[in-house]
């Protein structure tokens, strides 16, 4: 089994939708949790933290659901520059590691 | 400010050839990663480095080699290339891997094994 786990996608919406992803890891000793966007043929970068709290940063709003163990990212109205892919990532499992979700495709179309 | 550099951007070995990737941080962050970055298969950790001296395996670290004689630079080597290896290469650094620290990558090195 992996330790993190996307689904795929791709998740192709009309702008101005609202959608979400979710995230499932495997290793509960997880300390550490985000979402990074990757563009196409591009390097990742970060798009935002997940804290157990929750938190929100403009349209985009991530949560951390520790039982269950997964995490989800929820974009509001979508605009055609969120078109992407959208890497979930876990640190902190008991090693030196950051591992990534294989990540899900989004395509906003007008 | 160039954070994460890579060399070579691109590059086109024969099989059986050998090539080094260097990754170089401006950043003093202590963890520098390799990734190989497979169409579907997302970002897979080939090999990783807590600090200068210092080399870990991560999850796909056959026929790759690494080396992190100074803090700022992780080699990635290839010793005898195979078309397997076709991939995008990605070097990441951070801090510390824990806590809400970001990692940050290089523009990635295309390789294409003939």
């Amino acid at each position: 089994r992996k330790e993190v786990e996307q689904d795929p996608g791709p998740f192709n919406v009309p702008e101005g939708a609202t959608v979400a992803f979710n995230c499932t890891y495997s290793n509960s000793a997880s300390q550490s949790f985000f979402w990074y966007r990757q563009d196409c043929r591009k390097e990742p970068k970060l798009l935002m933290s997940v804290y157990s709290s929750g938190n929100e940063d403009g349209r985009f709003t991530a949560q951390l659901n520790r039982a269950s163990q997964y995490i989800s990212l929820l974009i509001r109205d979508s605009k055609l520059s969120d078109s992407a892919t959208y890497l979930c990532v876990v640190t902190g499992n008991g090693a030196s590691k950051i591992i990534f979700g294989s990540g899900t495709r989004l395509s906003i179309r007008p | 400010n160039a954070g994460v550099t890579q060399t070579p951007k691109f590059r086109v070995l024969k099989t059986g050839q050998s090539m080094t990737l260097l990754c170089a941080q401006d950043m003093n962050h202590e963890y520098m990663y390799w990734y190989r970055q497979d169409p579907g298969m997302g970002l897979r950790l080939i090999h990783y480095s807590v600090g200068e001296g210092t080399t870990a395996k991560g999850e796909v670290p056959d026929g790759y080699n690494v080396s992190r004689l100074k803090k700022q630079n992780f080699l990635l080597g290839l010793e005898s290339a195979a078309p397997s290896q076709t991939s995008v290469y990605f070097c990441a650094s951070s801090y510390q891997p824990t806590g809400n620290t970001e990692a940050f990558f290089g523009q990635g090195t295309r390789l294409t094994v003939v």
